[in-house]
């Protein structure tokens, strides 16, 4: 069984650049989430999607910050323009049902903005 | 605000030996509390959980208490292996049924 899908996994990019990071959830999956995991704040939630419908982007911290899920099995988040403070790995989570009791992490995306 | 505390960033035990790695919370709403195991360059994957309403679960050789009066929980590993080498974090899940809140992790390493 094909777990949760990440690409690309590592990213290195210039300050200012658009930078797209992509997630294919397990197939039947109806729960997404985002996550970044950095040395200061660890791992947090940045935005949940249930039936590719956003439920809670509280934790996107900027504009600069936006995620879609066009289906079910894809969703993109992009950061546009990428600031070195954003380097950090992103993972993708995905859950069956509404509840996120047990989720399904991706192996992540690691994001260097230079 | 750190609603979950892991104040240990690393532990480091002898295999066969136990291992217990330490949760602090704050938020009296969660209702499930649940154990993360990260090796690196792969994704969290789920290890074991319990609910508010019980104080052990166990699952093999890894065990976890909940102390609610004190706000704790506690994972351990009964006999440690090497294997078991890897990043451990703990979360809560409240406020909503999909928000889980991580500790910062806790560096486990088993030696042979």
């Amino acid at each position: 069984d094909a777990g949760v899908i990440q690409s690309p996994r590592h990213e290195v990019t210039e300050m200012g650049q658009e930078v797209t990071l992509r997630c294919k959830p397990i197939s039947g999956h109806n729960s997404l989430f985002w996550y970044r995991q950095t040395m200061m704040r660890g791992l947090e939630l940045l935005i949940y999607f249930n039936n590719n419908v956003p439920i809670d982007d509280s934790g996107m911290p900027e504009d600069r910050f936006s995620a879609k899920m066009p289906n079910a099995s894809f969703s993109t988040l992009k950061i546009q323009p990428s600031e070195p403070r954003d380097s950090a790995v992103y993972f993708c989570a995905s859950s069956p049902g509404q509840g996120g009791k047990t989720q399904y992490f991706g192996p992540g995306t690691r994001l260097l903005v230079l | 605000d750190q609603q979950v505390k892991q104040n240990s960033p690393s532990l480091s035990v002898q295999e066969g030996r136990i291992s217990i790695l330490n949760c602090d919370y704050t938020n009296s709403m969660f209702d499930y509390f649940l154990w993360y195991k990260k090796y690196p360059a792969e994704g969290p994957t789920f290890l074991i959980s319990i609910s508010s309403i019980k104080d052990k679960n166990e699952d093999g050789r890894f065990t976890v208490f909940l102390n609610k009066s004190a706000k704790h929980l506690s994972l351990h590993i009964v006999p440690s292996q090497p294997g078991d080498s890897a990043v451990y974090f703990c979360a809560g899940r409240g406020g909503s049924n999909y928000k889980l809140t991580f500790g910062k992790g806790t560096l486990l390493t088993v030696n042979p």
